[in-house]
C-alpha cells in the first residue's frame, strides 16, 4: 500500500475564508479521490481527481466551492472556498493503489472547524 | 436511488461473544469493501470481496458476500476489546467495474466490553 499524508491535519477557520488541503502520496497513482466525513457520519465522495484531466464532481458538489488541482501523479489539493460552519468536517483523500482489487487507501484526514 | 444500509448502527458486545454486522446494497455491484475506523483516525482497509460467495478471514473477523441477495456480512468471533471501532462497508456502484465511485454505509460503531 501507499503512504499518504495530508496537510494540515486540522485547522480552525473563520467563515468566508478558504482553506487548501494538500494530499501527498509516496508512489505514483492514477486515481485520487476526495471525501468528506461530517461529524459522526459516513463518508461522501466529493470528487475524483485524475492527473491531466478536470476533476469529476459528485452530485451536490461544485467546482466553485471545492476546486481541486492534480498537477502530477503524487499530489493533489482540495480547496474549501467561502467557508461556512456547515463545512466543518473531516476531509480525506484516498488513492487507488491496488489495480487488481481497486481498493482505496485513505490519508489521515484534515479536521476542519469553521467558526 | 443507490443505497448502502448497515445494521446495526451501534453494537455493544461482551468480550468472548460472537456477532454479525450486515450490509445491504440496492444495486448490482462487483466489489464490496470493509473498512475499520478508530476514533480520530483514518480508515483502514480490512477486506475486499470481488465475487459471489467470496469469504475472507483475518483473525477474529470474517467477511462474506452474496451478490444475489446484495448482502455482505462481517462476522466477529470471540470479540476482544481491541476490536472496538467503527466498521464501514462500501460498495462500488460503477457498472461493470471500478471507477472509484464508492458508496459507504453509515457505519457500525462497535464497543466491546470486558
Amino acid at each position: 500500500s501507499a503512504v499518504i499524508s495530508q496537510k494540515p491535519s486540522r485547522d480552525i477557520c473563520q467563515r468566508g475564508t478558504s482553506l487548501t488541503i494538500q494530499c501527498q502520496v509516496d508512489s505514483q497513482v492514477t486515481m485520487m479521490f476526495w471525501y468528506r466525513q461530517q461529524p459522526g457520519q459516513s463518508l461522501t465522495l466529493i470528487a475524483t481527481a485524475n492527473q491531466g484531466s478536470e476533476a469529476t464532481y459528485e452530485s451536490g458538489f461544485v467546482i466553485d466551492k471545492f476546486p481541486i488541482s492534480r498537477p502530477n501523479l503524487t499530489f493533489s489539493t482540495l480547496t474549501v472556498s467561502n467557508m461556512s460552519p456547515e463545512d466543518s468536517s473531516i476531509y480525506l483523500c484516498s488513492v487507488e493503489f491496488d489495480y487488481f482489487t481497486d481498493t482505496q487507501y485513505f490519508g489521515p484526514g484534515t479536521r476542519l472547524t469553521v467558526l | 436511488e443507490l443505497k448502502v444500509e448497515q445494521n446495526p448502527l451501534f453494537l455493544s458486545m461482551q468480550e468472548g461473544k460472537n456477532y454479525t454486522i450486515y450490509c445491504n446494497y440496492s444495486t448490482t455491484s462487483d466489489r464490496l469493501y470493509w473498512y475499520r475506523q478508530d476514533p480520530g483516525k483514518s480508515l483502514e482497509s480490512l477486506f475486499v470481496l470481488l465475487s459471489n460467495g467470496a469469504v475472507k478471514q483475518e483473525g477474529r473477523l470474517m467477511a462474506s458476500l452474496d451478490t444475489k441477495a446484495r448482502l455482505s456480512t462481517l462476522h466477529i468471533t470471540a470479540a476482544v476489546h481491541d476490536l472496538s471501532a467503527t466498521y464501514f462497508c462500501a460498495v462500488d456502484m460503477t457498472p461493470g467495474g471500478s471507477q472509484g465511485n464508492l458508496i459507504f454505509g453509515k457505519g457500525t460503531k462497535l464497543s466491546v466490553k470486558p
